[in-house]
């Protein structure tokens, strides 16, 4: 059974930092892996999808990586700003047609 | 292009009490997911739908709750009755298709049982 885990649960950092954000997944046969981030009452919005043949994604300011056989993918945010601040979430594909959500890191940039 | 549509936002009710809630999904696209998102945690996926199939309700608590997408576009998921633990944001989500597709999501609905 796929399992996802995001760590740190919280963040917080100084504005203009660079940071990264950690997801590791159990099974390492996966489809692919998205990115998401979710502003307080809102929905999601995809940041990044990665291909499991691929081992990254960049989106401006938004690098991610995948390693499959290590089970683990990292979001690197380059010089980061206040408006970054949200809960950032992964999901797999991987198994019976589905994605399977970490629990999200939430972040706070402070101006 | 218009992204996908949820109502209503918000949903306060009392326990035992019934609510529906609405998603039209990106035009064109075949795959339907809602999802219940609690709190403090990831989205869970409770339905998906292809067209106007389900594809995978096994987390669903089909007592109380149940969802259908007749004309394999707009999609209603309902509770009835509703308890306490249902407090959640419930979020609808599309696809082009099955499979690894990339998902879109709406706005969610933030429902709290009393």
């Amino acid at each position: 059974k796929q399992e996802v885990t995001q760590i740190p649960a919280a963040l917080s950092v100084p504005e203009g930092e660079n940071l990264v954000l950690n997801c590791s997944f159990t099974d390492s046969a996966i489809y692919n892996l998205q990115w998401f981030r979710q502003d307080p009452g809102k929905g999601l919005t995809s940041l990044l999808l990665i291909q499991s043949s691929q081992r990254e994604q960049t989106s401006g300011r938004l690098n991610a990586s995948l390693d499959k056989s290590s089970g683990r993918s990292t979001l690197y945010i380059a010089a980061s700003q206040p408006g970054d601040s949200a809960t950032y979430l992964c999901a797999v594909y991987s198994g019976t047609y589905k994605y399977i959500f970490g629990t999200g890191t939430r972040l706070k940039v402070l101006a | 292009e218009a992204g996908v549509a949820q109502s209503p936002r918000y949903k306060i009710i009392e326990k035992r009490q019934s609510v529906a809630f609405w998603c039209n999904p990106i035009s064109g696209h075949a795959t339907l997911y809602w999802y219940q998102q609690i709190l403090g945690q990831g989205p869970k996926l409770l339905i998906q739908f292809q067209n106007n199939g389900v594809v995978d309700d096994s987390q669903l608590p089909k007592d109380r709750f149940s969802a259908e997408r007749l004309k394999g576009v707009d999609s209603t998921l309902k509770i009835q009755p509703a308890k306490l633990e249902d407090s959640a944001v419930y979020l609808c989500a599309s696809s082009l298709g099955l499979g690894p597709n990339e998902q879109f999501f709406g706005p969610g609905t933030r429902l709290t049982v009393l």
